[in-house]
């Protein structure tokens, strides 16, 4: 009865980097959420996506940031050319279609990305 | 536009005392969900509560109680007799998923929660 499967917990890359996050849903479920919390603030929504899709990815930023959630395989959130300014924890949660109804968000424990 | 106001940044309380977490929020929707997470040092965001907007019941588990009111657009959170364990920041969140069909949450700044034994 897995939850929201976050990997790696921590990651640290240097300035001009890649970082790949992921993001295994829970069984079952067709739809993931990524936000991001920046240092003593609250969680941000980035982007919200079903399989193969981007439904909504109004809180990503224009540059630098992608996310895919592929037919087979987690979810991935790539940020390219990291910048000191990317460190944050962020967060995926996953829910099945209409569950936005029946059931809240429940969330993974967070991939902790610091930039050096 | 939606928004999630937590006024109260830092809160200390000495262990066994009650402490009420405000949340105010702004919404044009007449549908919507309120929620609370807890987030320990540890990281972790801990669901605690949904609330629909149909649904002004106050709600008590355990030492937790919660007190909707939609005409002043608050949904405080009290904790009964604070415990060391109780230490976290508290997110108050506000979603439309109602409308939308699926969960764009938007939260608050969170409060810090220092429990003192």
């Amino acid at each position: 009865n897995a939850g929201v499967m976050q990997n790696p917990r921590h990651l640290v890359r240097r300035r001009g980097q890649e970082a790949r996050l992921r993001c295994s849903p829970m069984k079952g479920h067709s739809h993931v959420y990524w936000y991001r919390q920046l240092p003593e603030e609250g969680l941000k929504f980035m982007v919200y996506l079903q399989k193969e899709n981007i439904i909504d990815e109004s809180g990503m930023p224009k540059e630098r940031f992608s996310a895919e959630f592929p037919k087979e395989g987690p979810s991935i959130l790539r940020i390219q050319q990291v910048v000191r300014g990317d460190s944050a924890a962020y967060f995926c949660a996953s829910s099945r279609p209409g569950q936005a109804y029946n059931s809240p968000l429940h969330f993974g424990n967070g991939t902790r990305l610091t930039v050096t | 536009a939606q928004k999630v106001t937590q006024a109260q940044t830092e809160i200390s309380v000495v262990e066994k005392e009650d402490v009420t977490l405000d949340c105010v929020y702004e919404t044009r929707d007449t549908t919507y969900y309120l929620f609370w997470y807890k987030q320990p040092p540890s990281g972790e965001l801990v669901f605690l509560i949904r609330r629909n907007s149909f649904d002004e019941q106050n709600e008590i588990s355990g030492r937790y109680s919660w007190n909707f009111q939609k005409s002043t657009s608050s949904f405080n959170f009290t904790i009964t007799a604070s415990q060391v364990v109780d230490s976290a920041v508290y997110f108050c969140a506000l979603s439309e998923a109602m409308k939308t069909s699926y969960d764009k949450v938007i939260f608050g700044p969170g409060t810090s929660l220092s429990v003192i034994p």
